[in-house]
């Protein structure tokens, strides 16, 4: 089974900052990777798809990148509806969720 | 629209089985293409994965769960089934069903509201 290393798994951050998060596949997963933004009680919601193309709806403050083995999600300016917890999800072979990463209002 | 609600008991013993019910509407399992997905969250604690059943009736399960796990479908009623035998207080979890799309990108774009199970005697 393919597993997923996902850092840190949480973070304190301001308004405004720059927040990078990052996801490790244990094997090569192509671009097959989504990352998802998850608000207490609620179910997730997609915010990127193919690593690095950006789901119709979502600011494009979120971008996302990389291929193979090594995927990041940025939010180049964090805003306070933005402090949720983040999951990166491989569907390369089967679906596996990262571990999460809790973003946090400093 | 595509809407989801799962079903099911909230509270189970350990050691039984543990049937839960998704419904959904807008779309259909008879399209090519579709499929649903169980996916569990422990309080707390992360996403999981457990099970997937395409339009054409083909079946995916977790590894680490896939003796316990079987999901069926009921086209006729756009249900799907999940039912986890030998529950146990670990399992106490939110699942939720969700939507995979039956054209690339294949993401879960739709997700039902959740239900929580708490597994204890």
């Amino acid at each position: 089974a393919i597993q997923m290393t996902q850092s840190p798994s949480s973070l304190s951050a301001s308004v405004g900052d720059r927040v990078t998060i990052t996801c490790r596949a244990s094997q090569g997963i192509r671009n097959d990777l989504g990352w998802y933004q998850q608000k207490p009680g609620k179910a997730p919601k997609v915010l990127i798809y193919f690593a690095s193309s950006l789901q119709s709806g979502v600011p494009s403050r979120f971008s996302g990148s990389g291929s193979g083995t090594d995927f990041t999600l940025t939010i180049s300016s964090l805003q306070p509806e933005d402090f949720a917890t983040y999951y990166c999800l491989q569907d390369y072979n089967l679906w596996t969720f990262g571990q999460g990463t809790k973003v946090e209002i400093k | 629209q595509i809407t989801l609600k799962e079903s099911g008991p909230t509270l189970v013993k350990p050691t039984q089985t543990l049937t839960l019910t998704c419904t959904f509407s807008g779309l259909s399992l008879s399209t090519r293409g579709v499929g649903v997905a169980w996916i569990r969250q422990p309080p707390g604690k992360a996403l999981e994965w457990l099970a997937l059943i395409y339009w054409d009736d083909d079946k995916r399960y977790s590894p680490s769960l896939k003796n316990r796990l079987t999901i069926t479908k009921d086209t006729s009623r756009n249900q799907v089934v999940l039912t986890m035998t030998n529950m146990d207080p670990v399992d106490t979890a939110t699942y939720y069903c969700a939507h995979r799309r039956e054209v690339r990108p294949y993401y879960f774009d739709f997700w039902g509201q959740g239900t929580l199970v708490t597994v204890s005697s």
